[in-house]
């Protein structure tokens, strides 16, 4: 079993639409990034995050510590969403960032 | 723009060859993380220098090194390349253990 587990694989929303993706992890963390990676590759780290919530303008990024879980919703969602979402944790007995296996996000207008 | 470069940005070699990658951090970043991403095994860790130092390792091959130059810019050398070995190779800085910023990669094909 995969230390840090994201659902859904794939999600197909309409413009507009509320999303949400998952991430488990079963691994003690000192933090939690979620990433997202475009199209064309390159990589940019959205949130991270220890406890709480954290908003940046349509994303919301959550954390629960206690039941292992943290959750990335996107709100009124633009086709210029369309991206792979990562979740990476930083785990407690190292420096070294675990990855899920990421979440296919694709916006339809 | 992260502020992190990664040079090349494409390289394609033939097995049994050797390469190196380079990254420039962020100005003020101390650490340089380098990961690994191919089709079937996701994004990994490979390996973290602060400050010129080793700091934790992950997943990297013996055939695979890295330094951190007191400059802190870093480079990852990869030897005796393998059809495997083709991936993006990103690199990261962070200002110690904080919020990574991520170059834009280096896509490494071996034919």
């Amino acid at each position: 079993k995969n230390e840090v587990e994201q659902s859904p694989q794939n999600l197909t929303a309409q413009e507009g639409e509320f999303i949400t993706i998952n991430c488990s992890y079963s691994v003690g963390i000192s933090a939690l990034h979620w990433l997202q990676q475009h199209p064309g590759g390159g990589i940019v780290s959205l949130f991270m995050l220890s406890s709480g919530k954290k908003k940046h303008g349509r994303l919301i990024a959550t954390i629960n510590i206690q039941e292992k879980h943290s959750s990335l919703h996107i709100t009124a969602s633009h086709p210029r969403d369309s991206a792979v979402y990562i979740c990476a944790v930083l785990t407690s007995a190292g420096n070294k960032l675990t990855f899920g296996g990421g979440t296919r996000v694709l916006v339809k207008p | 723009d992260s502020g992190v470069t990664q040079t090349p940005k494409h390289l394609i070699t033939a097995t049994g060859q050797r390469v190196t990658l380079r990254c420039s951090p962020r100005s003020g970043d101390l650490s340089v993380y380098w990961y690994q991403q191919s089709l079937d095994q996701g994004l990994q860790f490979l390996i973290q220098y602060y400050n010129g130092e080793e700091r934790a390792k992950g997943n990297i091959l013996e055939r695979f090194s890295a330094q951190q130059f007191p400059d802190l810019h870093s480079e990852l050398n990869l030897s005796s390349l393998e059809l495997g070995d083709s991936a993006l190779y990103f690199c990261a800085s962070s200002v110690a253990d904080g919020a990574q910023y991520f170059g834009p990669g280096t896509r490494l094909t071996v034919t």
